[in-house]
């Protein structure tokens, strides 16, 4: 079946700039999830959705980032006033539920250039 | 804190020779471990994974054995081949079992 999907998966955008980033997860997970791969920090864990509970945003490294998912199913990671250091590769990622013996499906990733 | 730590690479190899890529983790309790595979230009890919102790997980001659004494989860392939030229991540599963923590990678580039 189709795995996860992402759009776009380019995106350059000037300094100051509000981006968003989709996610399509693998039909019938009910856990998504987004990381954010950079040079320096490498891979990251940004913030986790669990069905229709509140999601876990431990990751989010400011207040310029926020996400939501409607109906349960696609996810939009939203940036804010974009900075230079927001360049990265955005994954997301999804799980037929949440728990440690469930395997976590990674699409292919928006790479954010902010110039 | 919970944390994976990986050899640094790159890792040249020629082609049909022994691969080890070590991995060790600090976590609470018993996390599931992971290894994910990213070949050139293309999205993280799980490799295998083991989810208790002593578990080993295998896939395309790949090898990792979920070691609690010595929290490692190291990557073995008896003889690699030019198409596992790829970045390796090594990671576990923390935070109540929801979000994994990566390890900074591992490129592998096997030479004919």
């Amino acid at each position: 079946g189709a795995g996860v999907s992402q759009s776009p998966s380019n995106k350059v955008t000037e300094k100051g700039k509000d981006v968003e980033l989709r996610c399509d997860p693998i039909s019938g997970h009910t856990a998504l999830y987004w990381y954010r791969q950079s040079l320096g920090q490498g891979l990251e864990f940004l913030i986790y959705f669990q069905g229709n509970s509140a999601p876990d945003k431990s990751g989010l490294p400011s207040d310029r980032f926020s996400a939501e998912r409607t109906g349960g199913s696609v996810s939009t990671l939203t940036i804010q006033r974009t900075q230079q250091e927001d360049s990265a590769v955005y994954l997301c990622a999804s799980s037929p539920q949440a728990g440690g013996r469930e395997t976590q499906y990674f699409g292919p990733g928006t790479r954010l250039l902010v110039l | 804190g919970n944390s994976v730590t990986q050899m640094e690479g790159p890792v040249t190899l020629s082609e049909e020779a022994f691969l080890t890529i070590n991995c060790t983790y600090t976590a609470t309790g018993y996390p599931s471990l992971f290894w994910y595979v990213q070949y050139p230009g293309e999205g993280l890919q799980l490799l295998l994974k083991a989810t208790k102790a002593d578990d080993k997980g295998s896939n395309k001659g790949f090898e990792a054995t979920y070691r609690k004494e010595t929290t490692s989860f190291h990557l073995e392939k008896g003889s690699v081949q030019v198409s596992d030229s790829a970045v390796y991540f090594c990671a576990h599963l923390s935070g109540g079992y929801n979000k994994l923590i990566f390890g900074a990678g591992t490129r592998l580039a096997v030479h004919p």
